[in-house]
């Protein structure tokens, strides 16, 4: 079974600095997807971005970058110039890549990083 | 304007009714999905539904049931026999042939 583990549960950090965010996750699986959501305090859940196993290069939106480590089964989430509207939950979720009996495009999340951005 | 609506954002309820979580979408997605979400727990999926006319359990469906009636609309009932009902409930649907899961606003369900 695919289990994602989120290892800080609390981070902080100064306004206009870089924060990165950590998961890493086990399975067995060669195709599959990654997501990271954040869940500001409105707690309307966000799709931040995705990552496709199969592609090295790894995924910017705009502020928002991934480093993906398949080899290492990693998956960080850096957020540059860092602003108060980023404080949030952010949450890591693997998905299996295609379609077949019970696969069923399930997430499975970590538990969570509460970010914290200080003025 | 496309999205998924929940409602209402607050319910309460007394132990013992059943209560039933509205969540509607126009974004024509296929599928759709109902999340539970505790306190240091993450995301807990409850049910879910590929078609209309079809759904399967998730990993926590006990005490809930849900139906498919329209492609647009996904209720779910919170049953008596779910011992624990308090929490924020979450709705989501997702395109066929894409991956991505959108969120509606959430539901605060308190059961006392």
């Amino acid at each position: 079974a695919q289990t994602v583990t989120q290892s800080q549960p609390e981070m902080s950090v100064q306004e206009a600095e870089t924060v990165t965010l950590s998961c890493t996750y086990d399975t067995s699986e060669n195709n599959y997807y990654l997501f990271w959501y954040k869940q500001p305090p409105s707690r309307q859940m966000i799709l931040v971005i995705r990552q496709e196993a199969y592609k090295q290069q790894n995924a910017t939106e705009n502020r928002f970058s991934v480093n993906f480590q398949k080899a290492a089964k990693s998956f960080s989430l850096k957020i540059s110039d860092s602003q108060l509207g980023d404080t949030a939950m952010y949450f890591c979720a693997f998905m299996k890549h295609g379609v077949n009996a019970g696969n069923n495009r399930k997430l499975i999340w970590g538990l969570g990083t509460s970010l914290a951005v200080n003025p | 304007d496309g999205g998924i609506t929940q409602s209402p954002k607050y319910l309460f309820r007394k132990e013992g009714q059943n209560v039933t979580l509205s969540c509607e979408q126009n974004l024509n997605h296929d599928a759709m999905y109902w999340y539970r979400q505790d306190p240091g727990q993450g995301l807990r999926l409850i049910y879910y539904s590929q078609i209309v006319n079809d759904f399967q359990k998730g990993d926590i469906a006990e005490g809930y049931s849900v139906s498919r009636e329209k492609k647009e609309s996904f209720p779910l009932t919170v049953t008596s026999a779910q011992k624990n009902p308090t929490a924020f409930y979450l709705c989501a649907s997702r395109r066929d042939t894409y991956y991505e899961q959108y969120f509606g606003p959430g539901t605060r369900l308190t059961v006392t």
